[in-house]
């Protein structure tokens, strides 16, 4: 079975710095899907990005970028610039391409942004 | 504005009562999903559903039951036999095209049992 694993509880950076999140997953599949969710207070969960495990380039959505090392299992998402609205907890998630109708969460990881 | 409805925000049972949750969308998604979610865990799937009275059993399903007859609405009743459904509780919808991850979630509903 898949698993997702955020080892970080809880992560602080200051406003304008850049964080980095880490996630690691277990898998015996070669293709699937991997992705960043932002949950802020509202509990809305939010789409951050999308990243395919047969494209070797990374994903990158303005200031949130991923490092996807595919050998290794991992899949970080760097905050640049941060701001105070990136306050919130950041879940990962899998996909299998084959059974795209369960997403795998993560434990999360609540993110504090100080000015 | 297109998007998921989830109702009430607020929710409170007392023991032995079967609730509703209601998760209405305007979207023209096929798929919809139910999670919970509980602290310091991610998200679970209970059911899902991909066409009209059509669902599956997620990885929790115990003491959850669904129904889907229209397309827009995929209501999740919490039983008496849900023996810990304090919990928040999303729901998720996406179109069959262009999965995975284009996953649209509601705002949560908050259930308490008292």
């Amino acid at each position: 079975a898949q698993t997702v694993t955020q080892s970080q509880p809880e992560m602080s950076v200051q406003e304008a710095e850049t964080v980095t999140l880490s996630c690691t997953y277990d898998t015996s599949e070669s293709d699937y899907y991997l992705f960043w969710y932002k949950q802020p207070p509202s509990r809305q969960m939010i789409l951050v990005i999308r990243q395919e495990a047969y494209k070797q380039q990374n994903a990158t959505e303005n200031r949130f970028s991923v490092n996807f090392q595919k050998a290794a299992k991992s899949f970080s998402l760097k905050i640049s610039d941060s701001q105070l609205g990136d306050a919130a907890m950041y879940f990962c998630a899998y996909s299998s391409l084959g059974d795209t109708d369960k997403l795998i969460f993560g434990t999360g990881t609540r993110l504090q942004v100080f000015p | 504005d297109g998007g998921i409805t989830q109702s009430p925000k607020y929710l409170f049972r007392k023991e032995g009562q079967n609730v509703t949750l209601s998760c209405e969308q305007n979207l023209n998604h096929d798929a919809m999903y139910w999670y919970r979610q509980d602290p310091g865990q991610g998200l679970r799937l209970i059911y899902y559903s991909q066409i009209v009275n059509d669902f599956q059993k997620g990885d929790i399903a115990e003491g959850y039951s669904v129904s889907r007859e229209k397309k827009e609405s995929f209501p999740l009743t919490v039983t008496s036999a849900q023996k810990n459904p304090t919990a928040f509780y999303l729901c998720a919808s996406t179109p069959l095209a262009g999965r995975p991850g284009g996953y649209t979630f509601g705002s949560g509903t908050r259930l308490t049992v008292v």
